[in-house]
């Protein structure tokens, strides 16, 4: 059961352009989301996190906006960087402390110089 | 201070053999959970150890089971092994209490 959707497998952009990464998710308990960036032959790396009570969280270059209603998440890279180039995944969990998260399949990002 | 490291790195079994893959936790974390990572998909949860014992399970059949020591270390057993099982093994640690799971680099299993 597919319950988090990546579905742009991949996306290119330009350097110092926005990247903005998109997620989709069916389950209404999930109430905690999380973003990680992953490298080749590394694993996921913790990026930013919301939580269901916030419609948006800042760091950085990076910002998560959130809107329950439609199920949705998105995360903005503003300026992309050619080292910002990775797989990025989405994640949602329904209970904030240590449960299980689902993972969407990722969407590979590439800055271009 | 080290992050999650996994070992072994690469490792090739043929079917119906057996396992073990094993995550050492960031320095203060008490909770490890094991992620199977086919091609093209994003992680999927297997199990999580705290204090020693199983706390959840996601949709993984018998054959794989697991061990947390009192050091926090962690195994990851895997029985009868399919050519399906053929994945990226993640370990994630975390501090009860805390939202963030931090990864390992990954263990490679390829079943022949």
């Amino acid at each position: 059961d597919q319950q988090v959707k990546q579905n742009s497998p991949s996306l290119s952009v330009q350097e110092g352009r926005i990247s903005i990464l998109n997620c989709d998710y069916t389950n209404s308990m999930f109430d905690y989301f999380l973003w990680y960036k992953k490298y080749p032959a590394e694993g996921p790396t913790f990026l930013i996190s919301i939580s269901s009570i916030k419609d948006k969280n800042e760091d950085g270059r990076f910002t998560v906006f959130l809107n329950k209603s439609a199920k949705h998440l998105s995360l903005h890279i503003v300026p992309s960087q050619p080292g910002d180039s990775a797989v990025y995944f989405c994640a949602a969990s329904d209970g904030r402390v240590n449960n299980d998260m689902r993972f969407g399949a990722g969407t590979r990002l590439t800055v271009k110089p | 201070d080290a992050g999650v490291t996994q070992s072994p790195t690469h490792l090739i079994k043929t079917r119906g053999q057996q396992v073990t893959l094993r995550c050492s936790p960031k320095s203060g974390h008490d909770t490890v959970s094991w992620y199977q990572q086919a091609l093209g998909q994003g992680p999927q949860f297997i199990f999580q150890y705290y204090e020693e014992e199983e706390r959840q399970r996601g949709n993984f059949p018998d054959r794989f089971s697991g061990h947390q020591f009192p050091n926090y270390s962690s195994e990851l057993n895997v029985n009868a092994l399919l050519l399906g099982d053929s994945a990226l093994y993640l370990c994630a640690s975390s501090q009860r209490g805390s939202d963030t799971q931090y990864f390992g680099p990954g263990t490679r299993l390829t079943v022949l």
